[in-house]
């Protein structure tokens, strides 16, 4: 069964920081890994789709990387802004199950303070 | 092109009655998933629907059912509703191409709140 680990829990950092939000998952079969944002009480907003056979994935200040043979992704946001502030959510899309369902990590809620 | 729309986006019931939840996918889109966010538990996945038929299911007891409508648009019931059943819940869109290529996109949300 496929399992999603999100390392911090939580994260508090000062603006103008980068940094990095590690994810983990337990078996490598998995047709993508997503990341998303959370802002407190709303739905999620995607940031990035990596496809099993990419590496990385850009996006302005965020750059996703997937390692599929560790079972790792990375989430770096360069020069946070009190504006990132939220929880980032990252989900893999199994090979096991057919169709579109997601596992998700339990997240990490990071804190941009100016 | 609009997003995923989900109604109501706030509901308060209490024990027993029963809720019925709609999420219109984004235009084109012919899958969608529906999923319960608890501060304890996270996301889970409840199941997800493909032109018409259920395509997945979660570990839910059968009290939670959905269906999908020929224009895509989907509603997931919740009978005898219990105070475990307060959540977020979302749904997900896609277009579901075969090799998992595509990027599910989520609604706000609906807020259930059972007392």
């Amino acid at each position: 069964k496929q399992e999603v680990t999100q390392i911090p829990a939580a994260l508090s950092v000062p603006e103008g920081e980068n940094l990095v939000l590690n994810c983990s998952f337990t078996d490598s079969a998995i047709y993508n890994l997503q990341w998303f944002r959370q802002d407190p009480g709303k739905g999620l907003t995607s940031l990035l789709l990596i496809q099993s056979s990419q590496r990385e994935q850009t996006s302005g200040r965020l750059n996703a990387s997937l390692d599929k043979s560790s079972g790792r992704s990375t989430l770096y946001i360069a020069a946070s802004q009190p504006g990132d502030s939220a929880t980032y959510l990252c989900a893999v899309r199994p090979r096991e199950t057919s169709g579109s369902r997601l596992t998700f990590g339990e997240g990490t809620q990071l804190t941009v303070n100016p | 092109k609009a997003g995923v729309t989900q109604t109501p986006r706030y509901l308060i019931k209490t024990r027993g009655q029963q809720v019925t939840l709609s999420c219109s996918p984004i235009s084109g889109h012919r899958s969608v998933s529906w999923y319960q966010q608890t501060p304890g538990q996270g996301l889970q996945f409840l199941f997800e629907y493909f032109s018409e038929t259920q395509r997945n299911k979660g570990n839910f007891p059968g009290r939670f059912s959905g269906r999908q409508f020929s224009n895509s648009r989907s509603e997931m019931n919740v009978s005898t509703l219990e105070l475990g059943d307060s959540a977020l819940y979302l749904c997900a869109s896609s277009t579901s191409p075969t090799g998992g290529t595509d990027t599910q996109y989520f609604g706000p949300g609906t807020r259930l709140t059972v007392l």
